[in-house]
């Protein structure tokens, strides 16, 4: 089956300093992935939808100049976390679109971050 | 896309089967119905999805009504490594372009001894 790996599982980082988040399609292309972010007893918040060789689009309220998406290549998407704050500290998830039209997403393991 | 309510929690006994319902009264006619899980501190896995006719899989069976605006997930024989938090989602399918799959708050199934 599709899947998604996403690097690293859990990271830890000092106030104001960036984070990077891969997620990759391991043996499949995704046209598109999204970006996710869940706090704890919470559901999925989606923060941004990347498309393969364009700008993302970021849901509502999500600063694009805080959480840059990068989405180069059909099987890599990187999410940064710029001058990262305690407030940032979240469980991120990616998911990757295999083919379009009903098939479903695949998810990655997601990525926990602290800041401290 | 329509909006899916799902009750908070669940319990089941290990080795019965557990019946999740989900309600989409306002789906629209080319919208699908998928079901994911979450465990614990993981990412969501996919479990099964449909249109109008029922389902099955290895996992799981997704019985749609009829008119399309309620579902149910039956886990057939829930084992204690079914407990997680269950999401229903109703969705167009994916074209180019801007797409996306919104969660809800889902389903807290807890299978117990």
């Amino acid at each position: 089956g599709a899947v998604v790996s996403q690097h690293p599982s859990w990271v830890i980082c000092k106030s104001g300093t960036s984070v990077k988040i891969e997620c990759r399609s391991l043996d499949f292309q995704a046209t598109t992935m999204f970006w996710y972010r869940q706090f704890p007893k919470q559901s999925l918040m989606l923060m941004a939808t990347s498309n393969e060789g364009s700008k993302a689009t970021y849901e509502q309220g999500v600063e694009k100049d805080k959480f840059l998406i990068n989405h180069a290549s059909l099987t890599l998407s990187t999410l940064t976390v710029t001058s990262a704050h305690p407030e940032d500290s979240s469980f991120y998830i990616c998911s990757a679109l295999d083919r379009g039209g009903n098939s479903p997403l695949h998810f990655g393991n997601g990525t926990r971050l602290t800041v401290t | 896309d329509a909006k899916t309510t799902q009750p908070p929690s669940m319990d089941c006994a290990e080795g019965r089967a557990a019946n999740l319902p989900c309600n989409h009264s306002t789906i629209s006619g080319n919208e699908y119905v998928y079901w994911y899980r979450q465990i614990h501190s993981q990412g969501p896995q996919y479990i099964i999805h449909g249109l109008k006719n029922n389902e099955t899989n290895e996992m799981a069976s997704l019985i749609i009504t009829e008119d399309r605006k309620s579902s149910t997930l039956i886990l057939p024989h829930a084992t204690l490594r079914d407990t997680a938090v269950y999401y229903c989602i109703v969705r167009v399918p994916f074209s180019g372009g801007y797409n996306k799959l919104i969660f809800g708050a889902g389903t807290r199934l807890a299978v117990h001894p």
